[in-house]
């Protein structure tokens, strides 16, 4: 059983591209989280989903942010027109339910590292 | 509003134990857990508290205050490859994200 996916483990963009981070979760997962990590900091919620609802994006920015996870295929987040502030690493995890803190319900992938030059 | 706290960074020595505090305050509270980090690489669950008390497992055990709200992780027999951040996070209900500290390095010395 594989475990959490993301692609690609490092993208490397110029101020003004558009970024597309995916997250494949563990087989038998339905809910999907988006966090980002700066250096030497904590990891930061962004946008939780179940297939097809955002159900809290509390964290995400207004602006340029956006997610989906579609019926078929893996969670997409899109960072439109980057700037030098959002190079930090963006770490998805999965669950098979909404019990997020039972045991080990949650499980991250190996993260995606966005540098924008 | 909710804050975690949590200390920066914890020195200790190879084969001692350690124990890492969290303090947290936030509008409701399911549960505690607690994930570790390498350097560059993805967090792994270690622990969970939803009642008061120690839960152990191996080396590493969790602690719970609700009342006090406050929790720790401790290590013991501390090895090499505990070096590491160490993340408390809060689930305040049972359909809500989790809320992470901004994590403890735990620097371990031969």
């Amino acid at each position: 059983n594989a475990g959490v996916m993301q692609n690609p483990r490092h993208l490397v963009r110029r101020r003004g591209q558009e970024a597309r981070l995916r997250c494949s979760p563990m087989k038998g997962h339905s809910h999907v989280y988006w966090y980002r990590q700066l250096p030497e900091e904590g990891l930061k919620f962004m946008v939780y989903l179940q297939k097809e609802n955002i159900i809290d994006e509390s964290g995400m920015p207004k602006e340029r942010f956006s997610a989906e996870f579609p019926k078929e295929g893996p969670s997409i987040l899109r960072i439109q027109q980057v700037v030098r502030g959002d190079s930090a690493a963006y770490f998805c995890a999965s669950s098979r339910n909404e019990l997020a803190g039972d045991t080990d319900t949650q499980y991250f992938g190996p993260g995606t590292r966005l540098t924008v030059l | 509003g909710q804050s975690l706290e949590q200390p920066s960074e914890v020195t200790a020595v190879e084969g001692a134990i350690v124990q890492i505090n969290c303090t947290y305050q936030t509008s409701g509270f399911y549960g505690l857990s607690w994930y570790q980090q390498h350097d560059g690489g993805a967090p792994t669950f270690l622990s969970y508290n939803a009642l008061d008390g120690l839960e152990e497992t191996g080396r590493f055990s969790s602690f719970l205050s609700r009342s006090d709200s406050y929790g720790y992780l401790l290590l013991q027999e501390l090895q090499m490859k505990d070096s590491a951040s160490y993340f408390c996070a809060v689930i305040r209900n049972r359909d809500d994200k989790i809320i992470f500290g901004k994590g403890t390095r735990l620097h371990i010395l031969p």
